[in-house]
């Protein structure tokens, strides 16, 4: 399993824009990456998941380049409730399990 | 309205006494997990489920059981072996075309205190 490495903790302000890099520098070839969120007290939601190049939904993008060595999960415009812990994972369908690490814990100010 | 739950959310239990929680989905899929989470810790596979009446165990299995007699229905049982039981306990879904890498979904938690 590629070992993920992204920052404890970010403060960020309503309105901005908060990319969020997550590094797996033993990426395998078929490995995907997936982000969650989880609020305080209630489960893990799954937000975004990419292969390479880019991804994007209606909550979020998901940048990645060309190495894959490393990603970056981008919030347009959040908001106070973007306030949550954000996983980064990594790993692929033959796996036995996928790990959720400590995450980035965001907090938004007004 | 589809999704996962689980009951109850507040538990308290006596130390010596075993416990066990509920987990339900109505999302027709194959595989459910339960993972325990510490405060300010990430989150630790305790045992998965791929089909009925199979199960595997994750990174922390000792001190629980588990059973998978129905594709809804995935209860995790906190025996009295498992050392320090007090944490949050979320179970999820999910399809099994992609494993693990498959989008799960979450239940609310049952938070386990033991007095």
């Amino acid at each position: 399993l590629a070992k993920t490495t992204q920052p404890i903790s970010m403060d960020s302000y309503e309105g901005q824009e908060v990319n969020i890099t997550c590094s797996h520098n033993n990426i395998a070839t078929n490995d995907y990456i997936t982000w969650y969120q989880q609020f305080p007290s209630q489960g893990p939601r799954f937000i975004i998941q990419g292969y390479k190049t880019k991804v994007t939904n209606e909550v979020a993008s998901l940048f990645i380049p060309a190495d894959r060595k490393s990603s970056t999960l981008s919030l347009p415009r959040v908001s106070l409730s973007d306030t949550a812990v954000y996983y980064c994972l990594v790993g692929s369908p033959t796996d036995d399990k996928i790990i959720f690490g400590k995450g980035t814990r965001l907090h938004i100010l007004p | 309205d589809g999704g996962i739950t689980q009951s109850p959310k507040y538990l308290f239990r006596k130390e010596g006494q075993n416990v066990t929680l509920s987990c339900e989905q109505n999302l027709n899929h194959d595989a459910m997990y339960w993972y325990r989470q510490d405060p300010g810790q990430g989150l630790r596979l305790i045992y998965y489920s791929q089909i009925v009446n199979d199960f595997q165990k994750g990174d922390i299995a000792e001190g629980y059981s588990v059973s998978r007699e129905k594709k809804e229905s995935f209860p995790l049982t906190v025996t009295s072996a498992q050392k320090n039981p007090t944490a949050f306990y979320l179970c999820a879904s999910s399809n099994w075309d992609r494993g693990h890498t498959d989008t799960q979904y979450f239940g609310p938690g049952t938070r386990l205190t033991v007095l």
